[in-house]
């Protein structure tokens, strides 16, 4: 069975440029989240969906970060406009409601010089 | 004071030694409780849940004290592929069952 999936596994941007991250959850899952882990300060919640609809995101930085989710097999982590500080592993995860037992995808290892 | 907190690390052990990594979490409305592990350059996975009547799976032993709010895993007869990260995880009805993870403990184990 497919796990979790994220691309790009790698990006490397230049500060003010926009990324977006992708994600697509495992088939079935209602509940989707997006983590940033950094040496700093760990593993840290985005935000996060429940039947495709935002629930909470008060893990959201900054009005750079935006996030969507159109259906329910897809959604994207977007930051507009990068910064350096920005750089951080972005993982992405599912699972069949709130409750339940998260599955984390590879992660995708953004570098913003 | 951080929601989740664990042990420094990192713990270097030779092969075949007992280890114990300790946790401590400050809300007390704090509900679930997981330990998750997570190898270098991968994504975490969850290794187990921890109850109240404390738990095993194999070589891997939880605790959970609800009154010192403090979880615990012991790893006996450490084996190589043991060597990650160990991240304590909690989680409340009241964070909308938001999972909130300790920034985590490296263990290497040594042949």
């Amino acid at each position: 069975d497919a796990g979790v999936i994220q691309s790009p596994r790698h990006e490397v941007t230049e500060m003010g440029q926009e990324v977006t991250l992708r994600c697509k959850p495992i088939s079935g899952h209602n509940s989707l989240f997006w983590y940033r882990q950094t040496m700093m300060r760990g593993l840290e919640l985005l935000i996060y969906f429940n039947n495709n609809v935002p629930i909470d995101d008060s893990g959201m930085p900054e009005d750079r970060f935006s996030a969507k989710m159109p259906n329910a097999s897809f959604s994207t982590l977007k930051i507009q406009p990068s910064e350096p500080r920005d750089s951080a592993v972005y993982f992405c995860a599912s699972s069949l409601n709130r409750q339940e037992t998260q599955y984390f995808g590879p992660g995708t290892r953004l570098l913003v010089l | 004071r951080k929601e989740v907190e664990q042990d420094p690390g990192p713990f270097n052990v030779p092969e075949g030694a007992t280890v114990a990594f300790n946790c401590t979490y400050s809300n007390s409305a704090s509900q679930s409780f997981f330990w998750y592990r997570q190898d270098c350059r991968k994504e975490p996975k969850l290794l187990m849940s921890v109850y109240s009547s404390g738990n095993e799976d194999g070589r891997f032993t939880a605790q959970l004290n609800r009154a010192s709010q403090y979880i615990s895993l012991l790893i006996r007869d450490s084996k190589l592929s043991d060597s990650a990260t160990y991240l304590c995880v909690v989680t409340r009805v009241s964070s909308n069952y938001k999972l909130t993870f300790g920034k985590g403990t490296l263990l290497t184990v040594n042949p």
